[in-house]
């Protein structure tokens, strides 16, 4: 079965701090990669796409993908309080999305 | 209009009762997802529509679930008997191209006495 696997939390970091988010793949045949961002109460939203190898940088956040060791990673430098909230990272699957179950990230101030 | 519509926001009904969902995905977006999020959990995926490709019903957990949509417009999820499993936040998401940038409506949170 095609699994994404993320750690669920709470991961607390400290205002300021980097934040570093870490999934993996089942799926060898997946080709991109996504983070969706869920604040409580709110739907997902798209944060970061990677399709390649190596690092993809986007303001803050920068997404990390090493397809030979099936791992794709979030980093969000300067972490901010508003970037409290679920972390939902998915690999594609034909035109299909498999769906890590989040995690939940805390920025202390 | 500019993002992925969705009605009702908030659905209470008794047991047994039949509910229907209505999704509004942005124009133009040719693929049209149903997701389920029961609390504290992750997306369920329950069905997807491309075009006018017959749809992928993989994801419905019965028979008392199931949905429509009219070419590359509104779809409707409708749910039959409601049972109180079924209370969750039924969420709809349209995408036009790479199948994963998916665009998300509000959600349509279902409470089932």
């Amino acid at each position: 079965q095609k699994e994404v696997e993320q750690n669920s939390g709470p991961l607390s970091v400290p205002e300021g701090a980097i934040a570093s988010l870490n999934c993996t793949y089942s799926d060898r045949v997946s080709q991109s990669f996504f983070w969706y961002r869920q604040y409580s109460g709110k739907s997902p939203e798209l944060i970061m796409s990677i399709y390649s190898n190596g690092d993809k940088e986007d303001g803050r956040f920068t997404a990390q993908l090493n397809k030979a060791s099936q791992y794709v990673s979030l980093l969000i430098r300067d972490s901010q309080p508003s970037d409290s909230a679920t972390y939902l990272c998915a690999s594609d699957s034909n035109y299909q999305l498999i769906w890590g179950a989040g995690t939940k990230l805390i920025i202390k101030p | 209009g500019a993002g992925v519509s969705q009605s009702p926001s908030n659905k209470v009904t008794e047991k047994g009762k039949d509910v229907e969902l209505r999704c509004d995905p942005i124009s133009g977006h040719t693929a049209l997802y149903w997701y389920r999020q029961r609390l504290g959990q992750g997306l369920e995926f329950l069905i997807y529509f491309q075009g006018n490709s017959a749809p992928d019903k993989s994801g419905l957990p019965s028979d008392r679930f199931s949905a429509e949509r009219t070419g590359e417009s509104v779809s409707t999820l409708t749910i039959q008997r409601t049972q109180q499993e079924d209370s969750a936040v039924y969420l709809c998401a349209s995408s036009f191209g790479a199948p994963g940038e998916l665009f998300f409506g509000e959600g349509s949170r279902l409470t089932v006495l």
